[in-house]
């Protein structure tokens, strides 16, 4: 079973930054959180990943929480090429189980 | 460049007839998986591979196998579809485990009549 909990929509306006909330309220200490993203008829797509630090790239950024309970994911210019399900995935080894996700849907 | 392929993209087949579905990649990664995810539903592990070392999830049915003859190829037989089986099936590589990106192909949608 998925560790996860995300909303399973979400609204956003084009240009706007788009903020995903996670709750992985039982994740141990050395799992790390994943996002991967999944546009329609695509295969997920990788988007960041972090262990207890805030983390950037060119995508997005990770924000975890203190407690490691929660984290967001923050796509800071949406677009309508961002529209997609967002999987938060807590992850300690070679597995990936995938929850139900968020579909994200950025509005023109 | 593609890095995960998947052939065929689109398959049909019918009721207990077997089939296969293939997966290359041009990345050299260790770990090759096997997802199925049906309409609306997140993807579901099926197996992986770490080089030849294969490890199958504890609810994947025993219709489901896999082969991976060397690093680059690896294939899903289903040897007796049923409707049930009707999915896409995505194929994804890494290069290890822990903090290593997953990299998915697009995806074998699979039919069956």
């Amino acid at each position: 079973d998925a560790k996860t909990t995300q909303p399973p929509s979400m609204d956003c306006a084009e240009g706007r930054a788009a903020n995903l909330p996670c709750n992985h309220s039982t994740i141990s200490g050395n799992e790390y959180v994943y996002w991967y993203r999944q546009i329609h008829s695509q295969g997920p797509q990788y988007i960041i990943h972090g262990l207890k630090n805030n983390e950037t790239n060119e995508m997005a950024s990770l924000i975890i929480t203190e407690d490691r309970k929660s984290s967001t994911l923050i796509l800071p210019h949406a677009t309508l090429r961002d529209t997609a399900v967002y999987y938060c995935i807590v992850s300690l080894d070679d597995k990936i189980i995938f929850g139900k996700g968020t579909r994200l849907h950025i509005l023109p | 460049d593609a890095m995960v392929i998947q052939n065929p993209r689109y398959q049909v087949t019918q009721f207990g007839k077997p089939v296969t579905l293939s997966c290359s990649q041009t990345l050299n990664h260790n770990v090759m998986y096997w997802y199925q995810q049906k309409s609306s539903q997140a993807p579901k592990l099926l197996f992986h591979y770490y080089d030849k070392d294969f490890n199958n999830e504890a609810d994947t049915p025993d219709n489901f196998q896999s082969r991976r003859p060397n690093t680059s190829f690896c294939f899903l037989d289903i040897r007796s579809p049923g409707l049930g089986d009707a999915a896409m099936y995505l194929c994804a590589t890494s290069r290890g485990f822990r903090t290593y990106t997953q990299y998915f192909g697009p995806g074998t949608r699979l039919t069956v009549l």
